[in-house]
């Protein structure tokens, strides 16, 4: 599965559009590419995931380049409660999920 | 809808003690079932995973194994345990390969 590169930490203000990108530029044209997030203390929860079009559901829209080599991910309108590691996964259908160091980003009032 | 459970949530032994975790999925059948840890400031690694009954697969050498005695059960286990399993257990689901989804986990201190 392909690597992926991800800011270690950004933060936000409340209110606003967090915007996490994730680069991985060896992805490979059947690997997806999967968004979670962990909250402190807590089990990794899935947010989206998406092959080649964007792709947006109650939680978060996820952005992938034409050339499918960066995404980003979404949250609306950031929340104090979306305080946490945000992990981009590259992985082939088939294949294990692979956890890298995430992004931890601070929503802040 | 499905759901996921682990106990205990919060688990003190002291090194050489036996362990037991428990994971259990509810409304779904044949699950795959994944057994993760994290250990602290780390990533999650991938420990075992089972596609049915009876069948295990270890991703890396260790002190702990792992049983799925029922379709819906996943249990990980330790003859004696090392200061180095620390960590925060996690278990998780999937049908086929879709997305996995993570239970709320164990946190298990080594004394």
């Amino acid at each position: 599965d392909a690597k992926t590169t991800q800011p270690p930490s950004m933060d936000c203000a409340e209110g606003r559009a967090a915007n996490l990108p994730c680069n991985h530029s060896t992805i490979s044209g059947n690997e997806y590419v999967y968004w979670y997030r962990q909250i402190h203390s807590q089990g990794p929860q899935y947010i989206i995931h998406g092959l080649k079009n964007n792709e947006t559901n109650e939680m978060a829209s996820l952005i992938i380049t034409e050339d499918r080599k960066s995404s980003t991910l979404i949250l609306p309108h950031a929340t104090l409660r979306d305080t946490a590691v945000y992990y981009c996964i590259v992985k082939r259908y088939g294949n294990k999920l692979v956890f890298g160091a995430g992004t931890i980003l601070r929503v802040k009032s | 809808s499905q759901t996921i459970h682990q106990w205990p949530a919060t688990l003190v032994q002291p090194v050489g003690s036996p362990l037991s975790l428990e994971c259990t999925v509810e409304g779904t059948s044949n699950p795959n079932l994944y057994w993760y840890r994290q250990a602290a400031g780390r990533g999650l690694q991938l420990l075992f995973y089972s596609v049915g009954i009876g069948q295990i697969s270890s991703e890396v050498p260790q002190n702990l194994s792992a049983s799925r005695p029922q379709d819906r059960q996943f249990i990980l286990s330790s003859k004696k345990l090392l200061l180095s399993d620390s960590g925060f257990y996690l278990c998780a689901w999937n049908l086929w390969e879709e997305t996995q989804y993570f239970g709320p986990g164990t946190r298990l201190l080594v004394l």
